[in-house]
């Protein structure tokens, strides 16, 4: 099983700051088999990034995924409002699938 | 737009047998993937349940491997889980979504609260 590490836990930063979020593998993702994920008190989680670092339909180009291997990392370019919320990384190139403990990005 | 819908009772008593619905819309699940239930307890992060296409054949978490079936009816357009001999720890919101190897999860129903409680 890939475990999947994310830090920070808590990311505090005012509207308009850059967000860098990482996620580490125990083992290589195969195929860069990585996806970052939105979620919302009371929602389901939202894909934002899969292939380690191609944009889901419809989510805006201030997100944006890179990494391979061992290592992956999300940037927000510049908080909105509605971003802060909790992020989690998934590897699915390989079973079982796995969600790494995620991050929550927090009003400074 | 692929809609997901998860049904069943939101309250289970322990040793007994979970049982959830999801329905699909807008898809038919007999033309491929692999359909998956995710949970997540209160506070908590999120753990892949299993996988299963539209053949019958099933991945399942190892952790859960043991107390867990899933099946797939595809004249409902419909599949389900049961997990076995639940205690508190499999209180959680349950999640159906398009999930498995080699597809991230796009398509996901809104979840719905088991809580295990006698």
């Amino acid at each position: 099983e890939i475990v999947l590490t994310q830090s920070p836990g808590t990311l505090s930063l005012s509207p308009g700051e850059r967000a860098t979020l990482s996620c580490r593998a125990s083992q290589s993702v195969s195929s860069s088999y990585l996806a970052w994920y939105q979620q919302k008190p009371g929602q389901a989680p939202r894909l934002l990034i899969y292939g380690a670092s191609s944009r889901a339909t419809g989510i805006p180009d201030r997100f944006s995924g890179s990494g391979s291997g061992t290592d992956f990392t999300l940037i927000i370019s510049r908080l909105e409002p509605e971003d802060f919320a909790v992020y989690y990384c998934q590897q699915y190139g390989s079973s079982p699938l796995t969600f790494g403990g995620g991050t929550k990005v927090e009003i400074k | 737009q692929v809609q997901l819908q998860e049904s069943g009772p939101g309250l289970v008593k322990p040793s007994e047998t979970l049982s959830l619905t999801c329905a699909v819309s807008n898809y038919s699940i007999s033309s491929g993937y692999y359909w998956g239930w995710i949970r997540q307890p209160p506070g908590k992060g999120l753990e892949w349940i299993g996988s299963v296409y539209h053949s019958g054949n099933t991945y399942y978490n190892p952790s859960l491997k043991s107390r867990l079936t899933m099946s797939i009816d595809t004249s409902k357009n419909q599949f389900s889980l049961k997990l076995r001999s639940v205690t508190a720890a499999d209180t959680a919101v349950y999640y159906c979504a398009r999930v498995f190897v080699g597809y991230a999860g796009i398509y996901w129903g809104q979840g719905t609260l088991v809580t295990v409680s006698s």
